[in-house]
């Protein structure tokens, strides 16, 4: 089975950086993913990792670390529009999902 | 990339009824899958759309109460069958294109089911 753990909320300052932590234990591992879920919308596509290591995409990077179950994302130079839940994903044979944790950004 | 398209985009419907949520994508695709989102929670997948043959539906999941089906590779319905209340939930509908970079999976915008 699939259990992927993630904080549920999180508050941040306007132009801050937020890390949002995941991890996981999963019965087989073929990626990681990361999506941004606006309220009443459906998820968008962030990030991937399936090697070790950081991939860096403008204001968002994810790392992951396989040996350990852990994978992170970053958020930098935050934006009142970055409010909204991100969810971590794992991928098998199909995508299961984390709990999602919502991020709220104050100015 | 894909889009796609879910109709309807809501629905209020009757215990005991049953509706039909239709997906469309503009590209052939090589997986479809149906996922339910209930209020304040993450997505659960609910099965894979097969083009061709039956779904593979995840457990807690069955056909009886949430038949698809999948004539081509661009369109797929899932039906909710004899509702209750608690089948209030958003039903999502996504795809993973056979040329994606990471495999990366499209959401439809949803379907927001409300069942009184």
């Amino acid at each position: 089975g699939q259990n992927i753990d993630q904080p549920t909320e999180m508050t941040a300052t306007e132009g801050a950086i937020v890390q949002i932590n995941c991890t996981y234990q999963t019965s087989g591992f073929n990626g990681l993913f990361w999506y941004q879920q606006h309220a009443g919308e459906a998820p968008t596509f962030l990030s991937y990792n399936v090697l070790d290591g950081l991939e860096e995409k403008g204001r968002f990077s994810s790392f992951l670390s396989r040996s350990k179950g852990y994978s992170y994302l970053l958020l930098k130079e935050l934006q009142m529009k970055d409010s909204a839940s991100y969810l971590c994903a794992v991928r098998d044979l199909k995508l299961s999902f984390g709990a999602g944790t919502t991020v709220t950004v104050r100015a | 990339s894909a889009v796609i398209s879910q109709k309807p985009s809501r629905d209020i419907c009757q215990r005991g009824t049953s509706l039909t949520i239709q997906c469309q994508v503009d590209s052939q695709v090589t997986m479809m899958f149906w996922y339910r989102q209930q209020p304040g929670q993450s997505l659960t997948l609910i099965a894979t759309a097969n083009q061709g043959s039956e779904a593979t539906y995840e457990s807690g999941f069955v056909i009886d109460k949430f038949p698809i089906s999948r004539p081509n590779l661009t369109f797929s319905t899932l039906t909710v069958s004899n509702m209750s209340p608690e089948d209030s939930s958003i039903y999502l509908c996504s795809v993973e294109p056979a040329s994606g970079d990471y495999n990366e999976q499209f959401f439809g915008p949803g379907t927001r089911l409300t069942v009184l």
